[in-house]
């Protein structure tokens, strides 16, 4: 079955950074586009990033323009997420989300990693 | 940019009624970029419908949405006890990447 499943979060200090990771399986990962979504707490969905299958296309969000860089690793089925100049509205849990070709919503997602920005 | 503005904030309803869920775009958008998503805390949301009306694998016939242009609707015809949580409608744009609504929380009533 679908599974992706998140790692790499913490507690780090404004203006620090960290990658967090997603590791898939069950499903031909190169096929697919990978997200990041987050979730501030009490507040609702916001979209990060997307990665196409092939690498060449990556889209952010405004908030994260310049700060964030998504990659992915076809060979180990996995997606990144760095995160740079981190700052205290970053706080939120990230989940990963795949979108299957042709399709703008996002089908499966993992558990999530909480990423808290404090000092 | 286009908003997404769901309604109402909170729902309130009995398992067996019927919930209608609203989501309102500030310009229309296409019917095959709507979907909706369920979130229980602590867990992965879960997409429900793609394309404003098209139920993702596994997601049970009381599911349904429907809608076009700027008006989008989610109905659950008869409630489940396993139904009650944070319901989110979801655009993509091809010059603003993805939206979501600020959600709609359904709670029993």
């Amino acid at each position: 079955q679908v599974q992706l499943v998140e790692s790499g979060g913490g507690v780090v200090q404004p203006g620090g950074s960290l990658r967090l990771s997603c590791v898939a399986s069950g499903f031909t990962f190169s096929t697919y586009g990978m997200h990041w979504v987050r979730q501030v707490p009490g507040k609702g969905l916001e979209w990060v990033s997307v990665i196409s299958t092939d690498v060449n296309n990556r889209y952010y969000a405004d908030s994260v323009k310049g700060r964030f860089t998504i990659s992915r690793d076809n060979s180990r089925n996995t997606v990144y997420l760095q995160m740079a100049n981190l700052r205290a509205e970053d706080t939120a849990m990230y989940y990963c989300a795949r979108s299957e070709p042709g399709r703008f919503s996002f089908d499966y997602w993992g558990q999530g990693t909480p990423v808290t920005v404090s000092s | 940019e286009i908003v997404l503005t769901q309604s109402p904030g909170t729902l309130s309803l009995s398992p067996g009624e019927r919930a209608t869920l609203s989501c309102r775009a500030s310009q229309s958008v296409s019917s095959s970029y709507l979907a909706w998503y369920q979130h229980k805390p602590g867990q992965a949301p879960r997409l429900l419908i793609f394309g404003a009306s098209n139920r993702a694998t596994g997601i049970p016939d009381r599911f349904s949405g429907s809608g076009s242009g700027t008006d989008f609707t989610l109905t659950i015809s008869r409630l489940e006890p396993e139904d009650f949580a944070v319901y989110y409608c979801q655009k993509y744009g091809t010059s603003t990447g993805y939206t979501f609504g600020q959600g709609t929380k359904l709670e029993i009533k």
